[in-house]
């Protein structure tokens, strides 16, 4: 079968760094995303990765090893709008998306 | 440019009505999705549509039917709404299936309760 394996959630606090991990375990992969997703609101796009290694887009990284099965977003100088829920998504063999429960997080002051 | 939409925002319908959900994108994109979250599980992909005039079943059709007349036109029918499919739906769309621009717009959601 195929899955993706998330936190459901995690806390921290504003201005330090987190990681937010994703495995998986899928037929076939085309490509790796994370999603933020605020409550109440749609998914929105971060991050990509097919080959393995780091992505850096500003504030936030997203890390892929295929070897491994393995993923993470890593957020630093973390703002209170980044309390959201973040989503992994794989494209599988079939360039369908498979996505993970997704990881609540939480930023304290 | 309004993106994806999505009508109507909120939905109460009693078990055995049929509705249909009316999903609009403007991007000239010519995959479109349905999707439905429930609290606790992932996004899972009710139908999708690689272009105008097509349709395909993704992991959960059943009880589902869609149709894409226009391009930017994907509609999602529930022909006798069942309490299993109070939820909340996206739609989205892609220029293409895969690679990074396989990235996918959603609208805003139908949250449909079904009593």
């Amino acid at each position: 079968g195929q899955n993706i394996d998330q936190p459901t959630e995690m806390t921290a606090t504003e201005g330090a760094i987190v990681q937010i991990n994703c495995t998986y375990q899928t037929s076939g992969f085309n490509g790796l995303f994370w999603y933020q997703q605020h409550a109440g609101e749609a998914p929105t796009f971060l991050s990509y990765n097919v080959l393995d290694g780091l992505e850096e887009k500003g504030r936030f990284s997203s890390f892929l090893s295929r070897s491994k099965g393995y993923s993470y977003l890593l957020l630093k100088e973390l703002q209170m709008k980044d309390s959201a829920s973040y989503l992994c998504a794989v494209q599988d063999s079939n360039y369908q998306l498979i996505w993970g429960a997704g990881t609540k997080l939480i930023i304290k002051p | 440019n309004a993106g994806v939409t999505q009508t109507p925002k909120f939905r109460v319908l009693k078990t055995g009505q049929s509705m249909t959900l009316l999903c609009a994108q403007d991007m000239n994109h010519e995959y479109m999705y349905w999707y439905r979250q429930d609290p606790g599980m992932g996004l899972r992909l009710i139908h999708y549509s690689v272009g105008e005039g097509t349709t395909a079943k993704g992991e959960v059709p059943d009880g589902y039917n869609v149709s894409r007349l226009k391009k930017q036109n994907f509609l999602l029918g529930l022909e006798s709404a069942a309490p299993s499919q109070t939820s909340v739906y996206f739609c989205a769309s892609s220029f293409v299936g895969e690679g990074p621009v396989g990235e996918q717009y959603f609208g805003p959601g139908t949250r449909l309760t079904v009593t």
